[in-house]
């Protein structure tokens, strides 16, 4: 089953607006991580937060994680037309497991 | 600064050809590297990763393989296509001894199977 679950599937905003996503999981994590991947394209590290961390910020994102709640959630703030994409969360859960487990996605548009 | 490379783009298969798709890491030495297969509108399924020169793991059994000959090539091959093979195939790459770290993906490869 999927470890990590994106929330909503799909976003469709103004530029300017603030968006949030959402990110549940279900076991105990070591980091949880968010990535971008524009139409057709690789996917581009955005930001990792651990599992003893609660708030980390880069630029205009901001990630929360509660792991009490095992969620986490991506605030863009003030969206641009280029922050049209795709967004994951990764979680790594295991000592010495490789494995990261990617979500399914949540799409975000953003109408100029 | 580090690049990766993958190749070709896009290859349309016919069913029961052979694949090659290969992956190449620049900038760095002795990178853990991965193979993920992402279908339309799904998540990464993670399909091998490597911590070294012939070091290959595999997470999913299936019709696919992969080799690593040299320290930043890595290369995923099949003997005969399937339909269900069809998808976007990315490579990635990180660095140390904590796996889960960040990783850094290649631009992808279209594959259709028809």
């Amino acid at each position: 089953s999927q470890q990590g679950e994106e929330d909503p599937q799909a976003l469709s905003i103004q530029e300017g607006e603030n968006a949030t996503m959402n990110c549940s999981y279900k076991t105990s994590i070591n980091n949880l991580q968010w990535y971008r991947q524009n139409s057709g394209r690789g996917l581009v590290h955005l930001i990792l937060i651990r599992s003893n961390e609660r708030e980390k910020h880069s630029g205009r994102l901001r990630v929360t994680l509660d792991t009490s709640k095992k969620s986490s959630s991506l605030l863009i703030t003030a969206s641009r037309a280029a922050d049209t994409a795709s967004y994951f969360c990764a979680t790594g859960v295991g000592a010495g497991s490789y494995q990261l487990t990617f979500g399914k996605g949540t799409k975000l548009s953003v109408i100029p | 600064s580090q690049t990766i490379h993958q190749w070709p783009a896009t290859l349309v298969q016919p069913v029961g050809s052979p694949l090659s798709l290969e992956c190449t890491v620049e900038g760095t030495s002795n990178p853990n590297l991965y193979w993920y297969r992402q279908a339309a509108g799904r998540g990464l399924q993670l399909l091998f990763y490597s911590v070294g020169i012939g070091q290959i793991s595999s997470e999913v059994p299936q019709n696919l393989s992969a080799s690593r000959p040299q320290d930043r090539q890595f290369i995923l091959s099949s003997k005969k296509l399937l339909l269900s093979d069809s998808g976007f195939y990315l490579c990635a790459w990180n660095l140390g001894q904590v796996p889960q770290e960040t990783q850094y993906f290649g631009p992808g490869t279209r594959l259709l199977v028809l």
